[in-house]
């Protein structure tokens, strides 16, 4: 399909491990972001990727996470030695850049997303 | 910064009754609003969106209408129908001066629609 899509849909994982969660935008989309979406928490903002630019890393909650995007198109979202907390459902999503897009607003469109439990 | 706050739900209603779910915003200059939904195991998908003040967003028989005055986004439908029982996310995107922003949203609101 055409969509945003993520894998793996569900990993469980035991405490302290590492996993990698991965996010393949719409072909055309420059801008990739990744939330974060819990329970009593909502929706959280994580990261952004807007073309070669440096990414906004302003939301992820520690060092724990990182992200890469590599050439443009393809992100992986890394989180080391989980820890329970950190299960969730993480959302990928990619939009065209701000500066191609009419209006001023930016459209966003989600993948289904990667449900991580950590035990 | 900006945020979003949504009522609490879970909003639980009869088939064809009205629907409002309350959205109200903070945001400094002029953001664009939406509303996305999340229908049970599948992922986020835009609803509606309000680009400009006064503007009225609408899909599917939803509506909301960008109230710049009382900083509102209210979510209305005149007849629920059991297929619309999901969760609501009522949303704003700014402009940052770096050209580029993230989505800002609510916690989400339960709509559960019996027959």
């Amino acid at each position: 399909g055409a969509g945003v899509s993520q894998s793996p849909s569900n990993k469980v994982t035991e405490k302290g491990k590492d996993v990698e969660l991965r996010c393949d935008p719409i072909s055309g989309h420059t801008a990739l972001y990744w939330y974060r979406q819990s329970l009593g928490q909502g929706l959280e903002f994580l990261i952004y990727f807007q073309g070669n630019s440096a990414p906004d890393k302003s939301g992820l909650p520690s060092d724990r996470f990182s992200a890469e995007r590599t050439g443009g198109s393809v992100s992986t979202l890394t989180i080391q030695r989980t820890q329970q907390e950190d299960s969730a459902v993480y959302l990928c999503a990619s939009s065209l850049s701000v500066s191609r897009q009419r209006g001023s607003y930016n459209e966003q469109f989600f993948g289904p997303g990667t449900r991580l439990t950590v035990l | 910064g900006n945020s979003v706050t949504q009522m609490e739900g879970p909003v639980t209603l009869s088939e064809e009754a009205f629907l409002t779910i309350n959205c109200t915003y903070t945001a400094t200059g002029y953001p664009s609003l939406f509303w996305y939904v999340q229908y049970p195991g599948e992922g986020l998908q835009l609803l509606l969106k309000a680009t400009k003040a006064d503007d009225k967003g609408s899909n599917k028989g939803f509506e909301a209408t960008y109230r710049k005055e009382t900083t509102s986004f209210h979510l209305e439908k005149g007849s629920v129908q059991v297929s619309d029982s999901a969760v609501y996310f009522c949303a704003l995107s700014g402009r940052e001066g770096s050209g580029y922003s993230t989505l800002t949203f609510g916690k989400g609101t339960m709509l559960l629609v019996s027959p």
